[in-house]
């Protein structure tokens, strides 16, 4: 069965970048129809998508964070990569790594990151 | 590219039905046959209840359906349950293979 695992720091300073890795175990990420996306969620508030890859290496992005978002992936590794730079405390939240096929997500157990100094 | 928009709360007692609506436009549900919902407890993450408009995932009880009518979509849960409590969210896939979420329903079962 798909598992997915988020690793990364728990707290990040301002003005830094956050980075975050999602490991994929139970299958292979070279899948056709099947993207790989980072959703987060700030604490007591709503779902966020953040953007996605596809096993090609083509990446989609929120228009509203394309700016500080990278997204990237490392399919020999079966792992997937968050980079959001010039983070603020507003970007305090759960971050998960999600695998979708059509609009049917499968996703990791969450992790918390803390912009603070 | 704007959220999508879901009513706040719902509640309805157990044995009811309810609904729970998702209206976006028409570069978002309007145009997509991806649209899902996903139910999400307190600390918990999200488990999708709904996909692909009306599709059931194994293992869902079938009180949960979904439609679509227009640029808005629907989540039904009949003969609710205290199991039901929960916070709802849909997602559309939108242009340019990009998706949005809707703002979330949380649900209380009287």
């Amino acid at each position: 069965q798909l598992q997915l695992q988020e690793s990364g720091p728990g707290l990040v300073k301002p003005s830094e970048t956050l980075s975050l890795t999602c490991t994929v175990s139970g299958g292979s990420m070279i899948s056709t129809d099947t993207y790989w996306h980072w959703i987060r969620q700030p604490p007591g508030k709503g779902l966020e998508w953040i953007g996605s890859v596809y096993y090609s290496g083509s990446t989609f992005y929120n228009p509203s964070l394309e700016s500080r978002v990278t997204v990237s992936a490392d399919t020999s590794k079966n792992q997937f990569f968050l980079r959001l730079n010039s983070v603020t405390a507003t970007d305090t939240g759960i971050f998960y790594c999600a695998r979708s096929y059509a609009s049917n997500f499968s996703w990791s157990q969450g992790t918390l990151v803390t912009v603070s100094s | 590219q704007s959220a999508l928009t879901q009513p706040a709360s719902v509640s309805g007692s157990p044995g009811q039905s309810i609904t729970i609506t998702c209206a976006g436009s028409s570069s978002d549900v309007g145009d997509s046959k991806y649209v899902a919902w996903y139910q999400q407890y307190p600390g918990k993450a999200p488990k999708v209840v709904i996909y692909d408009v009306s599709q059931r995932p194994s293992g869902v009880s079938n009180r949960f359906s979904g439609s679509k009518s227009g640029n808005s979509a629907s989540l039904t849960i009949s003969g609710l349950q205290a199991e039901d409590e929960a916070d709802y969210y849909c997602i559309s896939r939108a242009g340019g293979n990009t998706w949005v979420f809707g703002g979330g329903s949380r649900l209380t079962v009287l």
